[in-house]
């Protein structure tokens, strides 16, 4: 059964640093993996997708690589900003499971000023 | 524009009672799901649908009911059988769609968070 794990579930740290969050998945049978932002009481908005014959994706300050052969994907942000703050959800696409993603409990970021 | 809207935002359920929590889409999504989230805990699958009129059950689909009448529709019924309701429930669609450059992407709705009286 697939499972998808985040590490640290919580982070703060000082406006303008780089950070990197983890994600490591069980079953490396995946179709893409998945990057959300989720503000609170809010829904989840993608932010980069990865398909399982991708190393990596970049969009603006964001950088997304996956190695699938052992289960990791890393996000890493560059300069944080306060407006970074936010819980970032990893998600997988698994091959044996139809069209269900599988989440990670996410990691909930805060970017001081 | 086009999105998912789900409603409403805010939901009382009192005990015994069966509730309706609304998800549409104007993107023409094939597929649509029903996600519940808890504190501290990733998005958990209830119910998802590929096509009209047929869908299958999730992870934790006991005490839950869909329907999938129209493509731009899939309502979430929470029933009596349900003994913890109270999350945070999303909705959300993608394209189905198949090949190398396949992408997957999901949309999401604001969600509704229920609570029981």
């Amino acid at each position: 059964k697939q499972e998808v794990t985040q590490i640290p579930a919580a982070l703060s740290v000082p406006e303008g640093e780089n950070l990197v969050l983890n994600c490591s998945f069980t079953d490396s049978a995946i179709y893409n993996l998945q990057w959300f932002r989720q503000d609170p009481g809010k829904g989840l908005t993608s932010l980069l997708l990865i398909q399982s014959s991708q190393r990596e994706q970049t969009s603006g300050r964001l950088n997304a690589s996956l190695d699938k052969s052992s289960g990791r994907s890393t996000l890493y942000i560059a300069a944080s900003q306060p407006g970074d703050s936010a819980t970032y959800l990893c998600a997988v696409e698994s091959l044996t499971g139809g069209f269900k993603t599988i989440f990670g409990a996410g990691t909930r970021l805060f970017v001081k000023a | 524009d086009g999105g998912i809207t789900q409603s409403p935002k805010y939901l009382f359920r009192k005990e015994g009672q069966n509730v309706t929590l609304s998800c549409e889409q104007n993107l023409n999504h094939d597929a649509m799901y029903w996600y519940r989230q808890d504190p501290g805990q990733g998005l958990r699958l209830i119910y998802y649908s590929q096509i009209v009129n047929d869908f299958q059950k999730g992870d934790i689909a006991e005490g839950y009911s869909v329907s999938r009448e129209k493509k731009e529709s899939f309502p979430l019924t929470v029933t009596s059988a349900q003994k913890n309701p109270t999350a945070f429930y999303l909705c959300a669609s993608n394209l189905i769609t198949s090949g190398a450059l396949a992408k997957n992407i999901q949309y999401f709705g604001a969600g509704t968070r229920l609570s029981v009286l």
